[in-house]
């Protein structure tokens, strides 16, 4: 069946570092979405992307869209603790474009 | 972006009951979302419901187990039915964005514990 997977599952950064989370789709996807969702919260949506190749910025927050749309990342630069939370990804089923698949998402933790 | 309630925000119950979860948005919507997560766990689609039909459901979810009801473009509910411990978790309803795109809004979502 469809799938969309995402690593890592962790990420540990110390503050000021970088982070990168990667998700990979097994269909093409005519968008993908990401969402960001911090402890004891609800996910909130960050972007939508839709197009072959696109890449968008969100201060210190890119997001990119593979040529194919099956890809997608999303990388922090310089990261603060107000970045800490799981990111996913989400793409629509297969015929749809509301519903939704998940990614298991990356949650961004800043070592101490 | 829409103002989504949900009611209760917790409960523990025991196995063989059910609870009926509410979904309030501050303005009209199309489309409103059910989903389950897990502590820890990612996002996973039980159902949509449209004001006016029949709620769809995603493989593994039946309606006898989750009925929803969508009785209006602000309301919505869904019922846990015949609870075991394996349906302790996150419940979240959503609903999509203005039209212009297909992101979704969330509700804080019901923390269900089954003893």
């Amino acid at each position: 069946g469809q799938q969309v997977m995402q690593i890592p599952q962790y990420q540990h950064v110390q503050e000021g570092e970088d982070f990168t989370t990667y998700c990979n789709s097994s269909t093409t996807l005519s968008n993908i979405q990401w969402y960001k969702q911090r402890p004891g919260g609800h996910p909130v949506f960050l972007i939508q992307l839709v197009k072959s190749g696109e890449v968008k910025k969100q201060k210190r927050l890119t997001f990119q869209f593979g040529e194919a749309k099956k890809n997608s990342s999303l990388h922090i630069t310089a990261t603060q603790t107000t970045d800490v939370g799981t990111y996913f990804c989400a793409g629509p089923f297969m015929g749809s474009n509301y519903q939704l698949i998940w990614g298991a998402g990356t949650k961004l933790i800043i070592k101490p | 972006s829409a103002v989504i309630s949900q009611k209760p925000s917790r409960d523990i119950c025991q196995r063989g009951t059910s609870l009926t979860i509410q979904c309030q948005v501050d303005s009209q919507v199309t489309m409103m979302f059910w989903y389950r997560q897990q502590p820890g766990q990612s996002l996973t689609l039980i159902a949509t419901a449209n004001q006016g039909s029949e709620a769809t459901y995603e493989s593994g979810f039946v309606i006898d187990k989750f009925p929803i009801s969508r009785p209006n473009l602000t309301f919505s509910t869904l019922t846990v039915s015949n609870m075991s411990p394996e349906d302790s978790s996150i419940y979240l309803c959503s609903v999509d964005g203005d039209g212009t795109s297909y992101e979704q809004y969330f509700g804080p979502g019901t923390r269900l514990t089954v003893t």
